[in-house]
């Protein structure tokens, strides 16, 4: 079945530091790759996706770039803000499979002054 | 305007009780889903509907029932309610006609006592 590995958190970083949080994944057909962000007490919400292999999505100062070879999907910022701590989840989703998300379990994020 | 809406917002109950939640979306979308959310932050899918049919239900107990009277709503009512059944309950409705991006809604938090 489809599965999506990230990495455990929590992680704690200073303001203006270099985030990365990785994810690789498993499916079974050719999937869309994509991050979502909980802010607390809130509901998901689309952080950047991409649908091929090699596309980059991007927004927000964060970046993903999806690699079919590795079956990897990082999300990197180059500088994160205490405004950026949340919970980031990422996901696939394989057309034909009723287009379901299939979600990692999630990595808090508490960036500190 | 909301786009994805859910009532309650919280819901506190006894254990064998019968409750239902209401999700609705004014985005025109004809697929809608339910995840639920463990109190590690897991999320998964529990049931998927397009234009008022069943496509996905992933061997949810049947004390789940979803229930969709149009393509706007989806509904789900739980029978004699269990304390796992506490957990944060989120609808999210899903653009099939353009980017398949899923728009989440504010999240149920359920409580069972």
């Amino acid at each position: 079945g489809d599965s999506v590995t990230q990495m455990e958190g929590p992680v704690t970083l200073s303001e203006e530091a270099f985030l990365t949080i990785n994810c690789t994944y498993t499916a079974t057909g050719y999937p869309s790759l994509f991050w979502y962000v909980q802010y607390p007490g809130e509901g998901l919400q689309l952080l950047l996706k991409a649908t091929k292999a090699d596309d980059k999505g991007s927004n927000k100062g964060f970046e993903a770039t999806y690699r079919k070879e590795t079956t990897s999907f990082h999300l990197e910022k180059g500088s994160v803000q205490v405004s950026d701590s949340a919970v980031y989840f990422c996901a696939l989703s394989v057309t034909g499979g009723g287009n379901k998300l299939t979600f990692g379990t999630g990595t808090q994020l508490k960036v500190e002054l | 305007d909301t786009a994805v809406s859910q009532t309650p917002k919280y819901l506190v109950t006894q254990m064998g009780n019968d409750k239902s939640i209401k999700c609705e979306q004014n985005l025109g979308h004809d697929t809608m889903y339910w995840y639920k959310q463990d109190s590690k932050k897991f999320l998964k899918i529990m049931f998927s509907y397009n234009n008022k049919e069943l496509i996905i239900n992933e061997t949810v107990p049947n004390r789940f029932s979803p229930k969709s009277p149009d393509k706007a709503h989806l509904n789900l009512h739980i029978n004699s309610l269990e304390l796992g059944d506490s957990a944060v309950y989120f609808c999210a409705s899903q653009d099939t006609a353009g980017s398949y991006e899923q728009y989440f809604g504010p999240g149920t938090r359920l409580t069972v006592t």
